[in-house]
């Protein structure tokens, strides 16, 4: 089964401070897309992956990917109040369509 | 460009009526996918084109229907709603399909069935 897994699903964390969102999958890909959501909003398309190691930077936020893990990851550095929404991991298994996670809901207080 | 455009913004439907949510994208893209949004659960891939005239399934087709005459529209048909149908429904166009090519959300459709 083609599944994407992500954790946290939510996560409130303090202005300043740094944390990391998990994007697991099930089986071979090396297609992963990160995307933001605020409420009540459409997708944003943030970062796309496209091989083992790769990382991409923008501002605070940084993505990696580790295909033979099956693993990425979006870093969030010294957050800042306007990083707070939901972020999507989205994977692409070779076929024609995107697996998308739950999506983990970011909260920056203060 | 206006990008991905869907119509209407919100709809409420009794169970049973039809209706037809529409969606457009003046980039050229050839894929073109419909997804619904449901708390807790991401996004699921309901129906998706490769180009015009070619469709095929998602994850969760039952209950729609789609069409493909023209690259630039890919409207999605609710046949007969039920209240599980309620959702926000997000259409999405790319140059090509996921595997390559970062899609393009439009704003959205959000629908009540009552």
């Amino acid at each position: 089964e083609l599944k994407v897994e992500q954790n946290p699903l939510f996560l409130s964390m303090q202005e300043g401070k740094n944390y990391t969102i998990y994007c697991n999958y099930s089986t071979t890909s090396d297609r992963l897309y990160w995307y933001r959501q605020d409420p009540g909003k459409s997708l944003e398309s943030l970062f796309v992956l496209l091989s083992n190691g790769a990382v991409k930077q923008e501002g605070r936020l940084m993505a990696s990917l580790d295909t033979k893990a099956r693993l990425s990851t979006l870093h969030i550095t010294a957050a800042v109040h306007d990083l707070s929404a939901t972020y999507f991991c989205a994977v692409n298994f070779g076929n024609e369509k995107l697996t998308f996670g739950t999506g983990t809901r970011l909260t920056i207080i203060p | 460009n206006a990008g991905v455009t869907q119509t209407p913004k919100f709809q409420v439907l009794k169970t049973g009526q039809s209706m037809t949510l529409q969606c457009a994208q003046d980039m050229n893209h050839e894929y073109m996918s419909w997804y619904r949004q449901d708390p807790g659960m991401g996004l699921r891939l309901i129906h998706y084109s490769v180009g015009a005239g070619i469709t095929d399934q998602g994850e969760v087709p039952n209950g729609y229907n789609v069409s493909r005459s023209t690259t630039e529209d890919f409207p999605l048909r609710l046949l007969s709603a039920a209240p599980s149908q309620t959702s926000v429904y997000f259409c999405a166009s790319s140059r090509g399909g996921p595997a390559y090519n970062e899609q393009f959300f439009g704003p959205g459709t959000r629908l009540t069935v009552l």
